[in-house]
């Protein structure tokens, strides 16, 4: 069964500290994203990486970045949490060689941000 | 940029019942994706479109691309429980490699 995996389904943070959401797929997929998604606001999409070691901001990067060191891991770092940061953050891996961008998502981080 | 929307933010419906999504854009998209998300979970695809005027449909889901490439529709039709979460339309404009654009989703609930 293919997956993507977030590392922790919930989180408690405190003003001020880094925080590491790591995600892992085992679909070999060369694409990988980060989402945040908030009521009524939907889905926005964080920052992407299309390749090992390549990045590219999202609509919202600021406050966030990210690491791609091996294919199937990515994670998303926030370097001093901020209360505006609370949220479900979401994983999504895809294919490069797929007909559409069909994401396969991970089942999602909730952070809490104190 | 480009958005999606998708209104109402909530739908309430008896269980039985049809209802239809609708989902409409500023701009051309090449593809059209329909999501759910089921609660505690991330979202699933349910139905792709490629091509305008493109019907498709997954069980009690149907799905259009509509003609002008500016919108699509979705009904599911005798709902169950099961049904409810939140339904999330997207776009792409060309190639695998391009991004998705969503919508702000529909959350659906069913009474029994």
């Amino acid at each position: 069964d293919v997956k993507v995996t977030q590392s922790s389904r919930y989180l408690v943070k405190r003003t001020g500290e880094k925080v590491f959401l790591e995600c892992v797929q085992d679909m070999d997929h060369e694409n990988m994203f980060w989402y945040r998604q908030d009521p009524g606001l939907g889905l926005r999409l964080i920052y992407f990486s299309y390749d090992v070691k390549m990045k590219e901001k999202g609509d919202i990067p600021e406050g966030y970045s990210v690491s791609r060191e091996k294919k199937e891991r990515f994670s998303l770092i926030l370097e001093s949490a901020s209360t505006n940061q609370t949220s479900m953050y979401l994983c999504a891996s895809s294919s490069q060689g797929a007909p559409t961008g069909e994401l396969f998502f991970g089942e999602g981080s909730r952070l809490t941000v104190l | 940029g480009q958005q999606l929307n998708q209104s109402p933010q909530s739908m309430f419906i008896q269980e039985g019942e049809d209802v239809s999504m609708n989902c409409t854009s500023s701009s051309i998209f090449n593809t059209w994706l329909w999501y759910k998300q089921d609660p505690g979970e991330g979202p699933v695809l349910l139905i792709a479109l490629y091509k305008a005027g493109e019907l498709t449909s997954n069980g009690r889901l149907t799905a259009q691309f509509g003609i002008t490439r500016k919108d699509s529709f979705l009904n599911i039709s005798a709902s169950i429980p099961s049904d409810v979460g939140i339904y999330f339309c997207a776009g792409q404009l060309t190639g695998a490699n391009s991004k998705l654009t969503f919508g702000k989703g529909i959350t659906l609930s069913v009474r029994p």
